[in-house]
């Protein structure tokens, strides 16, 4: 079945740089590419989402790529402010299967 | 629209007794899914369901039992809760499972002692 991988566990940024957050899958079915966002005491919330047939994928501050040859995607975002502070889960799923998340990483904008 | 509500918000039990978590969605999907989250292992899918009267396991089923009588509700039931069923429980619903997103409710905190 399908396993996907993120990196890092942890991430620390300063307000105003740019975080990117890359996870890898191993299914070449996969074909649906989520990002959720999840605040504390909060259910995850979808912020981003690629399909198969599309290399890159922009909204406002967030971008998405994905790089189906080498089966890995990942999640940019640029002048990250203290509210993008959470943890951020990729996930995969293609045809008939669930979905299938990543362990998560936790980002930190330092004011 | 409330979207995807999960009762209750926290429970505490002891070893042994037994529970139900219900899942409503008003947002006819098909799609419900159960997972748990533990610190440091992501989400994990412990059972879901692709329509009325159907469910399916997932990757963490053992020591969990669940029911969709009706389209809108996804019920997870604990028969012998165990301390090791001590977690954050999330239900999510969807369209389809790939190609549409899930759309979660806020989570159960549940303890066993």
């Amino acid at each position: 079945g399908e396993n996907v991988e993120q990196h890092p566990s942890t991430l620390s940024v300063q307000e105003g740089d740019s975080a990117v957050i890359k996870c890898t899958y191993s299914d070449s079915a996969s074909n649906y590419f989520p990002w959720y966002k999840q605040e504390l005491g909060k259910g995850p919330q979808l912020i981003i989402d690629i399909r198969s047939n599309v290399g890159e994928k922009k909204d406002q501050r967030i971008a998405v790529t994905l790089n189906k040859t080498a089966k890995h995607f990942s999640l940019h975002i640029t002048e990250t402010q203290p509210e993008d502070s959470a943890v951020y889960f990729c996930a995969a799923s293609g045809g008939n299967t669930p979905l299938v998340f990543g362990k998560g990483t936790r980002l930190s904008v330092i004011a | 629209n409330a979207g995807v509500t999960q009762t209750p918000k926290f429970r505490v039990l002891k070893t042994g007794q037994s529970m139900t978590l219900l899942c409503a969605q008003d947002m006819n999907h098909e799609y419900m899914y159960w997972y748990r989250q533990d610190p440091g292992m992501g989400l994990r899918l412990i059972h879901y369901s692709v329509g009325e009267g159907t469910t399916a396991k997932g990757e963490v089923p053992d020591g969990y039992n669940v029911s969709r009588l009706k389209k809108q509700n996804f019920l997870l039931g604990l028969e012998s809760a165990a301390p090791s069923q001590t977690s954050v429980y999330f239900c999510a619903s969807s369209y389809t499972h790939s190609n549409q997103p899930q759309h979660f409710g806020d989570g159960t905190r549940l303890s066993i002692l």
